[in-house]
């Protein structure tokens, strides 16, 4: 398996663009994770799902950031309008079942929003 | 609320020197707690975790559950030691949760 695949692995896009990252989880996972990493606050859960469903959606910053994932092997974290805070590495991880030794973490998406 | 504190942003140490990073967490239950590492530019990977007590690259780490606290130390820095390394709690929920990282450079 090649691991968790995101794509772009970069984008510089211009405030009020709309942003989609994108997901791919190893097969035969069940569980997702999007985090976003930033120098001032580290890295931080945004929502996840189990069996394609969302769980915990408590960490997404705004009304603008939305994630969906129509089915097992792909998700999108979407953006719109994008602002320059947003910049930041986005996450995607992956485990199976509940025992969170065999969570794996994808290469991230680097946003650079100007 | 489950909480991770990781009180350092940045640690800077020589080569040979010891390394402690520190990790302190807020749960009420029986947590699992891990280390990651991310070397420059890679992914994020699993460094070691509090149930199997293991020694990898010569980093350990004890859980305290009296200081409520996850220390990360090595007896001897090496220069390929230097990366980012999150402290991260798995309680009653799916969710794991990390601290905000302490990036560890090693000069030789």
């Amino acid at each position: 398996d090649a691991g968790v695949i995101q794509s772009p692995r970069h984008e510089v896009t211009e405030m009020g663009q709309e942003v989609t990252l994108r997901c791919k989880p190893i097969s035969g996972h069940d569980y997702l994770f999007w985090y976003r990493q930033t120098m001032m606050r580290g890295l931080e859960l945004l929502i996840y799902f189990n069996n394609n469903v969302p769980i915990d959606d408590s960490g997404m910053p705004e009304d603008r950031f939305s994630a969906k994932m129509p089915n097992a092997s792909f998700s999108t974290l979407k953006i719109q309008p994008s602002e320059p805070r947003d910049s930041a590495v986005y996450f995607c991880a992956s485990s199976f079942g509940k025992n969170r030794n065999t969570i794996y973490f994808g290469e991230g998406s680097w946003l650079t929003v100007v | 609320a489950q909480r991770v504190t990781q009180p350092e942003k940045l640690l800077s140490v020589f080569k040979g020197a010891p390394v402690e990073l520190k990790c302190n967490y807020s749960y009420s239950g029986s947590p699992e707690l891990f280390w990651y590492v991310q070397y420059s530019r890679q992914r994020l990977q699993l460094l070691l975790r509090h149930i199997s007590r293991e020694s990898i690259k010569g980093f350990t780490a004890d859980l305290n559950k009296g200081e409520t606290s996850f220390h990360l130390k090595k007896p001897f820095a090496q220069e390929e030691d230097s990366a980012m390394y999150y402290c991260a709690l798995s309680g009653n929920t799916d969710k794991l949760i990390f601290g905000t990282g302490t990036r560890l450079q090693v000069f030789p």
